[in-house]
């Protein structure tokens, strides 16, 4: 039971290049999010998944794209990769949203935009 | 406490001795607050929680206490050891929407 597996785990990209962060999540959760984690600040919310088949924005969804690819797997995907976009990437999964459950995190992509 | 900004706070604590870790939260219709920690080079790990119908929640070496009067949380670890050297951060809960503090840096000193 590996819970949720983030790839890749470190990546580097140029100012406009395009890459997808993949996640995907083995405990049968309905819900899946997207945050980003900067120095200093808490996690915010790119995208989530509330169910299978549906997506919605969070507060910082600007330069961003998710798909739900199955009730497994959430990818996130940067079409024109700017400097502001350097950041730690988690995924989260949880049970239901809305229902009190805690997330439960990947371990996270570091990306780096130059 | 928490803090937004740049550096975290950091708790320095001896092994062997109790930490306690605080956070203000500010919305005062949340319902659910999560307790998590964040080790080096690692994704936030579920510690204890507890519901807006509870003052207190113990578990193994953790205790949260929750004051809705003044909007407080705290993390009670008990015996703290080298392996609870991380950064621990609160989450607060309304209807299903997540909002989390920067955190506190934990420095177990020998």
């Amino acid at each position: 039971n590996a819970g949720v597996t983030q790839t890749p785990k470190f990546q580097v990209l140029k100012t406009g290049q395009s890459m997808t962060l993949q996640c995907a999540q083995d405990m049968n959760h309905n819900s899946m999010y997207w945050y980003r984690q900067d120095p200093g600040m808490g996690l915010r919310l790119i995208y989530y998944s509330a169910s299978e088949g549906t997506t919605d924005k969070g507060e910082v969804p600007n330069g961003y794209n998710v798909s739900r690819l199955n009730k497994r797997e959430f990818s996130l995907r940067l079409e024109s990769a700017a400097p502001s976009q350097t950041s730690v990437y988690f995924c989260a999964s949880s049970l239901l949203r809305g229902d009190n459950s805690p997330l439960h995190f990947g371990n996270g992509t570091r990306l780096t935009v130059t | 406490g928490e803090s937004v900004g740049l550096h975290l706070p950091t708790l320095s604590v001896q092994e062997g001795d109790n930490s306690i870790i605080n956070c203000a939260y500010s919305n005062s219709a949340s319902d659910y607050f999560i307790w998590y920690k964040q080790e080096s080079g690692k994704g936030p790990q579920f510690i204890i929680d507890i519901r807006s119908n509870m003052d207190k929640r113990q578990g193994q070496r953790v205790t949260v206490l929750l004051n809705k009067t003044v909007k407080h949380l705290s993390l009670q670890i008990a015996a703290t050891q080298p392996g609870d050297s991380a950064v621990y951060f609160c989450a607060e809960i309304s209807w299903g929407k997540f909002q989390f503090g920067a955190g506190t840096q934990v420095v177990v000193t020998p």
